[in-house]
């Protein structure tokens, strides 16, 4: 049972280069999400997924895409990197989106736009 | 909108003192409220959450967190601090309903020998 796994680890792009992050949950859970962490910001929600086959915006959406390929996978796209979307990417999951669920993360993916 | 408030982003004690994290949130009705933590260059972990059943909860590591409606609060307090503490921990609020997590911005506890 590996939970939340997320590739790559780490990535470096330059500017206007694309890239999907890949996100799998193997806890059979119905909601996934994507928050980037940046120092002092806390975790930001970009994109989420209440069950599959929907998707909604988050606090910041903007050059972001996502895809909920099945239920155990979202990824994420940037399109046309930008250095302000340097930042560290975690995918999240649970078993719905309600009230006292707990969410589980992975570990991370460090992304560096030059 | 509902939000959390962290006081404080960086907090050190010494180790064997008390630790309190201070999270204050606001919300017009009662929230369910969680505390994660982040080791360096790890995902976030569940430290523990209240959920309307008992306002002092108990969570993994010793910690445990109080809510306190009058106040808004759910501080986490840790009484005698070990150096495996050292991490980010972040509070964060979700609203009954169909609504995401929100997460404060974190503070950062630093443990000194």
């Amino acid at each position: 049972n590996a939970g939340v796994t997320q590739t790559p680890k780490f990535q470096v792009l330059k500017t206007g280069q694309s890239m999907t992050l890949q996100c799998a949950q193997d806890m059979n859970h119905n909601s996934m999400y994507w928050y980037r962490q940046d120092p002092g910001m806390g975790l930001r929600l970009i994109y989420y997924s209440a069950s599959e086959g929907t998707t909604d915006k988050g606090e910041v959406p903007n050059g972001y895409n996502v895809s909920r390929l099945n239920k155990r996978e979202f990824s994420l796209r940037l399109e046309s990197a930008a250095p302000s979307q340097t930042s560290v990417y975690f995918c999240a999951s649970s078993l719905g989106q309600v009230t006292g669920e707990t969410q589980y993360f992975g570990p991370g993916t460090r992304l560096l736009v030059l | 909108a509902q939000s959390v408030t962290q006081l404080g982003s960086h907090v050190s004690v010494s180790e064997g003192a008390l630790v309190l994290l201070r999270c204050n949130y606001s919300s017009s009705v009662p929230p369910y409220l969680f505390w994660y933590v982040q080791y360096p260059n790890q995902g976030l972990q569940l430290l523990l959450k209240y959920t309307s059943a008992a306002t002092l909860v108990k969570g993994i590591n010793g910690f445990e967190a109080e809510f306190k409606k009058s106040e808004t609060s759910f501080h986490l307090t840790k009484p005698s601090a070990h150096m495996s503490d050292a991490a980010e921990y972040f509070c964060a609020v979700r609203r009954s309903g169909n609504t995401p997590l929100v997460f404060g911005k974190g503070t950062r506890l630093s443990v000194i020998a």
